[in-house]
């Protein structure tokens, strides 16, 4: 009953430093996100696929890489990190685009904290 | 102006009161609507999505009002599990959207014996 599951949960990053944000679903979606949320804001979408070897730019995607080499999977990569990206990380997926009877299912997030 | 657009709150109401959050949207094509329900430090979930002829599950209703671009939801006889932040989400309306949805910043809501 795994659904849509994300690592880490909690990070520090320096600033400079780089890391992977993992995500992966079971649910054979052909769709997934990775949205940010800052404090007291509504989530802002980074990058999105639609399916394995497709992905595209969201709202926010600078400072920011993914890729989807498989269905399941779908890393979101920080390079360079910068406080501006301290926020917490959704990943989500869906198996058509998200709209009514189509739910989009949210992992559980990833806190990012950039010093 | 903001795409989506609630009234952040807090709202804190006692057990068994009825509690209204209206949102905004600016894009008046805009086709699909919804409610998610967001626990502290949780992810957000779908709680009910809005339908143009108004739609209730439980003690929740979802109405939806075009023609001033709003949407709004009620909760009746609120529980203490009702505290949570409520997220209005609203799909753009063009084919190819692809989950870009927008969301609201939110509406605290607390619900206080």
């Amino acid at each position: 009953n795994a659904g849509v599951t994300q690592t880490p949960k909690f990070r520090i990053l320096k600033i400079g430093q780089s890391m992977t944000l993992q995500c992966t679903q079971d649910m054979n979606h052909n769709y997934m996100y990775w949205y940010r949320q800052d404090p007291g804001m509504g989530l802002k979408l980074i990058y999105y696929s639609v399916g394995a070897g497709i992905t595209d730019k969201g709202e926010v995607p600078n400072g920011y890489n993914v890729s989807r080499s498989t269905t399941e999977d779908f890393p979101l990569r920080l390079e360079l990190a910068a406080p501006s990206q301290t926020s917490v990380y959704f990943c989500a997926s869906s198996y058509l685009e998200g709209d009514s009877g189509n739910t989009i299912y949210f992992g559980e997030g990833s806190w990012l904290t950039v010093v | 102006r903001k795409e989506v657009e609630q009234d952040p709150g807090p709202f804190n109401v006692p057990e068994g009161a009825t509690v209204a959050f209206n949102c905004t949207y600016s894009n008046s094509a805009s086709q699909s609507f919804f409610w998610y329900r967001q626990d502290c430090r949780k992810e957000p979930k779908l709680l009910m999505s809005v339908y143009s002829s108004g739609n209730e599950d439980g003690r929740f209703t979802a109405q939806l009002n075009r023609a001033s671009q709003y949407i709004s939801l009620l909760i009746r006889d609120s529980k203490l599990s009702d505290s949570a932040t409520y997220l209005c989400v609203v799909k753009p309306p063009f084919r190819g959207s692809y989950g870009k949805l927008t969301f609201g910043q939110g509406t605290i809501l607390t619900v206080h014996p």
